[in-house]
């Protein structure tokens, strides 16, 4: 049972908006940032999203993230084929004094 | 570019310990910018983060691994090291090594991943 839930599954057609939910709590989310990672098949995750709502250079302006108390979301606009990939949220956890990811959301581009 | 590399045995048998390490190129593992940590996801499953090391030696872990848990660094290697112990099948996972990251020098948790290894399957059998 991970500390964040994330719905296990999402999906969208392309050109469509997509997002998909992080859901935490005071000690984690409620405090502190929100980071995101996608990780495609057989790949090592790769971060996407860091404090909240920043992109590292070279991910697309597609993707954006947002918080809102304890909870966080990752929205994809534009939905390629290329995004089918495994979304992780992460955050320090002050009650825990680690870190600990969401159980990840399985993209699928129908 | 930053490169990190986790290598060591692909099969550890029950009870034993697993070692593996992480080398990295393409950059000094010695930076007040950066700690270096490990995170472990199990098939089929989600992300579990292990631990994390400072270039000083400064250690964080995950509570629920600490007891069996020992990370340490080579500054001279740039290199860090994690060793499990006592294994069973529930540590058989894709193991990865990180670099978490900070503009400056701060508290540990202010410090994201952000650049990852490829990873290395350790499975535990008899």
């Amino acid at each position: 049972q991970s500390v964040l839930t994330q719905p296990p599954s999402a999906s969208g057609t392309p050109g469509q908006r997509v997002t998909i939910s992080c859901s935490g709590s005071s000690p984690n989310i409620g405090v502190n940032y929100v980071y995101w990672y996608q990780q495609l098949p057989g790949t090592a995750p790769k971060l996407l999203i860091y404090t909240n709502n920043q992109r590292p250079s070279g991910v697309p302006d597609r993707f954006s993230g947002s918080k809102s108390g304890p909870s966080a979301s990752l929205a994809i606009s534009g939905l390629r084929s290329e995004d089918e990939a495994d979304y992780y949220c992460a955050t320090w956890d002050d009650s825990l004094s680690g870190w600990v990811f969401g159980g990840g959301t399985k993209l699928t581009v129908l | 570019q930053l490169q990190l590399q986790e290598w060591g045995p692909g099969l550890v048998k029950p009870s034993e310990t697993l070692s593996l390490t992480c080398t990295v190129s393409g950059g000094s593992i010695s930076s007040s910018s950066y700690y270096w940590g490990w995170i472990r996801q199990p098939p089929g499953k989600g992300l579990e983060w292990i631990g994390s090391i400072y270039y000083s030696g400064s250690t964080y872990y995950n509570s629920s691994l600490k007891s069996r848990v020992t990370i340490s660094v080579d500054t001279s290697k740039n290199q860090i090291s994690l060793k499990l112990s006592s294994v069973t099948d529930a540590d058989t996972a894709v193991y990865y090594c990180a670099r978490h990251y900070a503009e400056r020098e701060t508290v540990f948790y202010a410090y994201y991943m952000d650049v990852w290894g490829k990873g290395t399957t350790v499975t535990v059998s008899s």
